[in-house]
């Protein structure tokens, strides 16, 4: 079955420091790859998304990186708040082209 | 949440009984997704729906059945619940897919099974 790959399952940052998550995809029948932000007993919303007509883009704080050649993409949240700490998920489309796969999901805690 | 609202957000039912949760959209978007969400394992899709009376199994669609007989309106039926079901359901909207597939989700609701 076609997965996506997400690491760190979870990850603790100082404030003002740089989070790294990672995914890793398979084939896609289409390339958009989106990142969702997910807080305690909401759903998960929608925080970034790259096409590949460009290998980053940039959204204020919030930065993904994408390789095609590697298949993987990678989200950067820079100048980490506490208001940060969420669940983050990665998703790529499935070979059909008719719905999202999602990574596991990755825990993010900023101290202060 | 995009125009979506889940109904009921909360319930605890017993083994053997059907459950049916209601999603519903004031967007007017043709796609409607449900997922299941549990610890370790992410979101998983449970089936989805391309239009009216249009639907198609996710990967986890063993024990559910879902129906749009409107637009707005995706229900997914748990015929006889069973514990392996106790998880939190998100329903999700899109509006087009071949261009990007972007999905909004509702609130959630969160089932429990006795």
């Amino acid at each position: 079955q076609q997965q996506v790959k997400q690491s760190p399952q979870s990850l603790i940052v100082q404030k003002g420091g740089i989070s790294i998550i990672n995914c890793a995809y398979e084939n896609t029948a289409f390339d958009y790859f989106p990142w969702y932000q997910q807080f305690p007993g909401k759903g998960p919303a929608l925080l970034i998304a790259i096409r590949p007509d460009v290998s980053e883009k940039k959204e204020g704080r919030f930065t993904i990186s994408f390789n095609k050649s590697a298949k993987q993409f990678s989200l950067h949240i820079m100048d980490s708040q506490p208001g940060d700490s969420a669940t983050y998920f990665c998703a790529a489309p499935n070979q059909a082209g008719t719905a999202l796969i999602f990574g596991k999901g990755t825990t993010l805690s900023v101290s202060s | 949440d995009a125009g979506i609202t889940q109904s009921p957000r909360h319930k605890v039912t017993e083994t053997g009984t059907p459950v049916t949760l209601r999603c519903h959209q004031t967007e007017n978007h043709r796609y409607m997704y449900w997922y299941r969400q549990d610890p370790g394992h992410g979101l998983r899709l449970i089936h989805y729906s391309y239009g009216v009376k249009d639907t198609d199994k996710g990967e986890v669609s063993d024990g559910y059945s879902v129906s749009r007989s409107k637009t707005e309106d995706f229900l997914l039926t748990l015929e006889s619940a069973t514990s392996s079901q106790t998880s939190v359901y998100f329903c999700a909207i899109s509006a087009v897919r071949d261009r990007g597939n972007e999905q909004f989700f509702g609130p959630g609701t969160r089932l429990t099974v006795l």
